[in-house]
């Protein structure tokens, strides 16, 4: 199995600005995601992190709101950009080895923006 | 559109009784499924799973049901603990490493 970290765990921010996420992995995985949970919602997934190229988006999420690096197999970030009140919400991140269909998580960040 | 779907938000179970949790999924080429347990301010920790080519899949207290005609899998905790208690997904995915589609959880609470 793999232990993931986020930091921040929790942030406020104030709409216009931009926050990010870091998300590292005790060992090394091949897919790395980034997913958001709003309040009653199931998690939905905001990208597939690549490492050294960018990042391949769903739809709905684009690079210049959520632009994310991968620039090792163990570590990835998520930036929030230009924030407003509905991208608060949880943002996790995870990890999936070689030929693995199990999907690690790292706890989330609750980011609340007024 | 939700491909996962978890209609019960939430289920109170006594200790020591069984625990069903259902999940129906709209994607026939899904081909693998997997349960997370959510306590709060934590991240979804992996609990089991199963392959298309099973119905069944236990795992100590813990049994994942798959009916395929039907597009469903229920999870089934026996006997339930207080420290089940926990949000439950349930998630489908159609190829090793690619998405993940999430249900929107039912929150468990077993009740000493």
């Amino acid at each position: 199995s793999a232990v993931i970290s986020q930091k921040p765990s929790r942030d406020i921010c104030q709409r216009g600005t931009s926050l990010t996420i870091q998300c590292q992995v005790d060992s090394q995985v091949t897919m790395m995601f980034w997913y958001r949970q709003q309040p009653g919602q199931s998690l939905t997934l905001i990208a597939t992190a690549n490492q050294g190229s960018e990042a391949t988006y769903e739809s709905g999420f684009v690079i210049d709101k959520f632009p994310i690096s991968r620039p090792n197999l163990t570590f990835s970030t998520l930036t929030v950009s230009n924030m407003s009140p509905e991208d608060s919400s949880i943002y996790l991140c995870s990890g999936i080895a070689d030929n693995s269909y199990e999907q690690y998580f790292g706890p989330g960040t609750r980011l609340t923006v007024t | 559109d939700q491909q996962v779907k978890q209609n019960s938000p939430s289920l109170s179970v006594q200790e020591g009784r069984i625990s069903i949790l259902n999940c129906d999924y709209t994607n026939s080429m899904f081909d693998y499924f997997l349960w997370y347990k959510k306590y709060p301010a934590e991240g979804p920790t992996f609990l089991i799973s199963i392959s298309s080519i099973k119905d069944k899949n236990e795992d100590g207290r813990f049994t994942v049901f798959l009916n395929k005609s039907a597009k469903h899998l229920s999870l089934h905790i026996v006997p339930s603990q207080p420290g089940d208690s926990a949000v439950y997904f349930c998630a489908a995915s159609a190829n090793t490493g690619n998405q993940f589609y999430f249900g929107t959880g039912t929150s468990l609470t077993v009740i000493p």
